[in-house]
């Protein structure tokens, strides 16, 4: 079955940029996602990427996507504290069935 | 303001002791799904609703129940909560426009306690 890997922890210094990675398996995703999780809070839509762009930008936030090694990252530019949160990875894919899958997230933690 | 709303937010019960999680969304998507969330383990799909009077198991429906009479409603049911159901559980919709893109609205989540 499908399966999404992320490691559970990230701590970088304000200012520094942060990278956040997600390997998956299904190899007939469609779209990927980035949620962000603060705390308390429901999953908020971040970014995502379809599976024939290799990267995409939007402001601070870079998803660089590898197909052949089904590996995607996230890159947050000037990381602040404000960012400090909890990230998922998820990918959607339509074989079997239109199907969502989250990774384990990853909680990042931003220090002065 | 469109939102996706769970009630309750918190809630701490006894084993056995049958219990229901509501959620409802006022945007008039047809997808829903209801979603537990476990350290070390991400999001687990639970159930999930394509429409009134469809609903589907997901990956760990074991010990729940769902309902959806209307478009706005999808009641997550716990008849007997055990203690390995002690989670943090969220709702998500869909319209349709994204069903096909798995984009989906959160609830703000539902802590569950059961000793």
């Amino acid at each position: 079955g499908e399966d999404v890997e992320q490691s559970l922890f990230l701590s970088v210094r304000e200012g520094d940029s942060s990278v956040i990675n997600c390997t998956y398996t299904d190899s007939s995703s469609t779209y990927l996602y980035w949620y962000k999780q603060e705390p308390g809070a429901g999953l908020q839509l971040l970014t995502y990427i379809f599976s024939n762009m290799d990267m995409k930008q939007d402001q601070r936030l870079t998803v660089l996507l590898n197909k052949k090694d089904k590996h995607l990252s996230l890159r947050i530019a000037d990381t602040q504290t404000g960012d400090s949160a909890i990230y998922f990875c998820a990918e959607f894919s339509t074989g079997g069935g239109n199907k969502l899958t989250f990774g384990t997230g990853t909680q990042l933690k931003v220090e002065l | 303001e469109a939102q996706v709303t769970q009630n309750p937010r918190y809630l701490i019960t006894v084993t056995g002791k049958k219990l229901t999680v509501t959620c409802s969304q006022n945007m008039n998507h047809e997808y829903m799904s209801w979603y537990r969330q476990d350290p070390g383990l991400g999001l687990r799909q639970i159930y999930y609703s394509m429409n009134v009077e469809v609903t589907d198991k997901g990956d760990v429906p074991e010990g729940y129940k769902v309902s959806r009479k209307e478009k706005r409603n999808f009641p997550l049911i716990l008849e007997s909560p055990s203690p390995n159901q002690t989670s943090l559980y969220f709702c998500a919709s869909s319209p349709p426009e994204r069903e096909n893109t798995g984009e989906l609205f959160f609830g703000e989540g539902s802590r569950l306690t059961v000793l």
